[in-house]
């Protein structure tokens, strides 16, 4: 059981180049997220889907697209990557647990656009 | 819009000391609080969870509360160690299933 996983860990961009960032869950939750994390401003939540074939915005989703390919994959798409896109990026799931719902956090993703 | 605001942002204390970090909510309206620990260059890791028909949650040598009416939680820790040393998150699970996060407080704890 690896929980949430995210591709790559690293990895650095151009200004103008586009990449997707992976997200897979083997805990069979229905509902995940994409949240970025800059310094001083916590995580903000990017998109989110709420089970499989559905997407949502959220706080930031400019600039992102996404795409929730089965119930265990969420994938995160930089069409042209900007300098202002350079930040942390976590992958998270959501489900029950014996007396709640949780989420669930990958180990994240350190982008660089230069 | 939920705005969720921790203070302090960074607190350093020495070995042994008991501390509180806190976390206030705008909007009661909420699932649950969950606090996480995050250390330098990594992901998070889910410290305690409190549903909102809580008052507190005890894992170890952490304690949490929850007073929903008043948006304050807080998160106790007793005899901290170094290995406490890391910024602590708090976040609020909206009826919308979204975690709104705070910026955390970055903690230290000396020898």
């Amino acid at each position: 059981n690896a929980g949430v996983t995210q591709t790559p860990k690293f990895q650095v961009l151009k200004t103008g180049q586009s990449m997707t960032l992976q997200c897979a869950q083997d805990m069979n939750h229905n509902s995940m997220y994409w949240y970025r994390q800059d310094p001083g401003m916590g995580l903000r939540l990017i998109y989110y889907s709420a089970s499989e074939g559905t997407t949502d915005k959220g706080e930031v989703p400019n600039g992102y697209n996404v795409s929730r390919l089965n119930k265990r994959e969420f994938s995160l798409r930089l069409e042209s990557a900007a300098p202002s896109q350079t930040s942390v990026y976590f992958c998270a799931s959501r489900g029950r647990t014996t007396v709640s719902y949780e989420q669930y956090f990958g180990p994240g993703t350190r982008l660089t656009v230069t | 819009k939920q705005e969720v605001t921790q203070i302090p942002a960074a607190l350093s204390v020495p070995e042994g000391e008991n501390l509180v970090l806190n976390c206030s909510f705008t909007d009661s309206a909420i699932y649950n609080l969950q606090w996480f620990r995050q250390d330098p260059g990594k992901g998070l890791t889910s410290l305690l969870l409190i549903q909102s028909s809580q008052r507190e949650q005890t894992s170890g040598r952490l304690n949490a509360s929850l007073d929903k009416s008043s948006g304050r939680s807080t998160l106790y820790i007793a005899a901290s160690q170094p290995g406490d040393s890391a910024t602590y998150l708090c976040a609020v699970d909206s009826a919308a299933s979204k975690l709104t996060f705070g910026t955390g407080t970055r903690l230290q704890v000396t020898l």
